[in-house]
């Protein structure tokens, strides 16, 4: 198995609902991340997680909350957001924090839309 | 931080001829990756590249680790329709615990 696995694909929430977006990854790999991508523009690191810990939180608000239940899971979530945040949310694995020696498998993204 | 460029920005070709992008850094990096992003999915890895001079194919891709380690190229043979997309370059430097990623180049096939 070498994918990675987003739900829902797409998501519409208000700006006072509570919602969560889903990643899985059976790949053995140690590293599982979240990335934000606007429209036109690269992927932008949100958070990373390292042997089902957190070890980097690129700044981002409180707003947004991950989790990583186990090795193979990893889940981000979203509870007042902004009109401003919405994106395409791509979930990626790698093999260790340093990306690996392959870089990062990426899901195929849940496209986010706050109204 | 670092940063990454790539030129161009975006271009439009006809199908059946060849495409060259690229990809500069500030500093020197110890791997170059090369994706792809079709709209509304997610970056798929096209080439890796780990020592400088370092030339690389995969079907009708080439991609190359520039000598002075602060640039990568890839190039396209004979582009198809299905090569349409967003095309990003990330780089890694012995220092940096991840990839980063330059701003994309938008390739456009007309038919």
């Amino acid at each position: 198995d070498t994918e990675v696995t987003q739900t829902p694909k797409h998501l519409v929430m208000g700006m006072t609902n509570k919602k969560s977006l889903k990643c899985e990854q059976h790949m053995g790999h140690r590293a599982m991340y979240w990335y934000k991508q606007k429209a036109k523009k690269p992927p932008e690191l949100m958070f990373v997680y390292s042997y089902e810990k957190l070890s980097i939180n690129e700044s981002v608000p409180s707003r947004f909350s991950p989790e990583c239940p186990n090795s193979s899971l990893l889940n981000l979530h979203l509870h007042a957001l902004q009109p401003e945040d919405s994106a395409l949310y791509l979930c990626a694995s790698s093999q260790d924090d340093t990306g690996g020696d392959y870089g990062y498998t990426f899901g195929s993204g849940t496209r986010l839309t706050v109204v | 931080g670092q940063q990454l460029n790539q030129s161009p920005q975006s271009m439009f070709i006809q199908e059946g001829e060849d495409v060259s992008m690229n990809c500069t850094s500030s500093s020197i990096f110890n791997t170059w990756l090369w994706y792809k992003q079709d709209p509304g999915e997610g970056p798929v890895l096209l080439i890796a590249l780990y020592k400088a001079g370092e030339l690389t194919s995969n079907g009708r891709l080439t991609a190359q680790f520039g000598i002075t380690r602060k640039d990568s190229f890839l190039n396209i043979s004979a582009s198809i329709p299905s090569d349409v997309g967003i095309y990003f370059c990330a780089g890694r430097d012995n220092y940096g615990q991840n990839f980063v990623f330059g701003p994309g180049t938008r390739l456009s096939v007309l038919p």
